[in-house]
């Protein structure tokens, strides 16, 4: 089946501070979307991206679905940005399933 | 617009009851999912379902394990003669079908004891 790797697996980061995650998946796949769970276990999305750059406030993301990577932005991170983020690529199973495979996750922790 | 609801949120269960997690998935949308996350692990997928009828189940463990989606009501996973390595969060998602974004709710945490 098809493997999602994320890198790194954990991080940790002043406040203010920029970072890249990285996930890479071994085949093609329908979409991908990036989730962020946050320390009371809530999974939030943060987008939807099969391909291109989308910005959402201080997160952006790009997808080149091409070479079977995305990459999420944080910049000026905040405390409330600790937690882990996971990428997830949408697989096409048999007949007419579309379902999300999971990767390993990054854990950000964000210090004052 | 409420999102995808799920309860209850926490679950205490002995070993060999039975544990019910329900699931009513976003206005509009047909297609549940659930997932299992297990401690420190990323999420697993377990099955998909529409209306009344189950798409995939490769996920789901051989025994024990059951979902529903009936044409009325929230869908349903069940778990019969629960262990300790059924503890897990349960997530559920909905969508309005292929290449839409993916729903996820809040989760119901089971604790086995």
């Amino acid at each position: 089946g098809i493997q999602v790797e994320q890198s790194p697996p954990d991080l940790i980061l002043q406040e203010g501070a920029n970072s890249t995650l990285r996930c890479n998946f071994s085949d093609s796949v329908n979409n991908l979307q990036w989730f962020h769970q946050n320390p009371w276990g809530q999974l939030i999305n943060l987008f939807y991206i099969p391909s291109g750059t989308k910005q959402n406030g201080r997160l952006s993301a790009t997808t080149v679905a091409t070479e079977r990577y995305s990459l999420l932005y944080i910049s000026s991170s905040q405390t409330t940005d600790s937690g882990v983020y996971f990428c997830a690529v949408e697989v096409r199973g048999g007949g007419a399933t579309n379902k999300l495979i999971f990767g390993t996750g990054t854990l950000l922790a964000v210090q004052p | 617009n409420a999102g995808v609801m799920q309860n209850p949120r926490h679950l205490v269960r002995r070993r060999g009851q039975e544990a019910r997690l329900r699931c009513s998935p976003m206005k509009g949308h047909s297609h549940v999912y659930w997932y299992r996350q297990l401690p420190e692990e990323g999420l697993k997928f377990m099955v998909y379902l529409q209306k009344e009828n189950i798409i995939d189940e490769s996920g789901m463990p051989k025994e024990r394990f059951s979902a529903e989606f009936p044409k009325e009501g929230p869908s349903i996973l069940r778990i019969q003669q629960v262990v300790r390595g059924d503890s897990a969060a349960y997530f559920c998602a909905s969508s309005q079908g292929a290449g839409n974004t993916i729903y996820f709710g809040e989760g119901s945490w089971l604790t086995v004891v």
